[in-house]
């Protein structure tokens, strides 16, 4: 069985200072992992991807992640937050054991205050 | 780029009528998925669907439930008897193969009065 935990539901940070929205899973089996984001009334837009190739992945607008399989994290990052970036981030787990389907974390709320 | 498409964006429909949500997934991909959110909760798979038959569903994916890709082009989502606990928003998915990545559509919100 596989499980994502988003530890943070909401996250609030300033323009221009950096971005840490955390994601614990566990899988059974070699775990593909994904950040997606949704907008306000807007579909979910894959971030980034980790599919056991290089650790550090690095993603759209500015966005990177690093998968450490010892603490089984996979937090999302980006050094420098804009005013676009408040939405709603899903960390998400496939194991590929199962029927090729995903496992959802809660989301994490980010807010950009100017 | 190309995307997967979804209609209707948005749909009303009383309590026990037959809602049908559809979907034009990417069009060299291969395996598809249904997904809802209700408000305030998870993403939650419901279904995915490869080689014309289901491949895989979740206890909400009940009789209720259906799905049907009629003409190659269009995956459909079908909801016989909607319930109020129904409402939410229903995404579409897809994927040339299992290592691909998945593209989702921007939904169908469902609203069950």
């Amino acid at each position: 069985a596989q499980s994502v935990t988003q530890l943070d539901s909401h996250v609030s940070v300033s323009e221009g200072t950096p971005v840490l929205l955390r994601c614990n899973y566990s899988s059974s089996y070699s775990p593909s992992l994904f950040w997606y984001v949704q907008h306000p009334n807007k579909g979910l837009q894959l971030l980034l991807k980790y599919t056991s190739a290089a650790t550090l992945v690095k993603g759209i607008n500015g966005f990177e992640a690093e998968f450490k399989k010892s603490e089984t994290s996979f937090h999302l990052t980006k050094p420098s937050a804009h005013m676009s970036d408040a939405a709603e981030y899903f960390c998400v787990v496939s194991d590929g054991g199962s029927a090729r389907q995903l496992t959802f974390g809660s989301g994490t709320q980010l807010t950009v205050l100017p | 780029e190309p995307e997967v498409t979804q209609t209707p964006s948005h749909q009303v429909t009383q309590m026990g009528q037959e809602v049908i949500l559809r979907c034009v997934p990417i069009s060299n991909h291969l395996y598809f998925y249904w997904y809802r959110q209700i408000l305030g909760q998870k993403v939650e798979f419901l279904v995915s669907f490869y080689n014309n038959e289901i491949s895989e569903k979740s206890e909400i994916f009940d009789d209720q439930f259906s799905v049907e890709r009629p003409d190659g082009s269009n995956f459909t989502l079908k909801i016989r008897s909607t319930k109020l606990e129904d409402s939410a928003m229903y995404f579409c998915a897809s994927r040339r193969d299992p290592g691909n990545t998945i593209y989702f559509g921007e939904g169908s919100w469902l609203t069950v009065v």
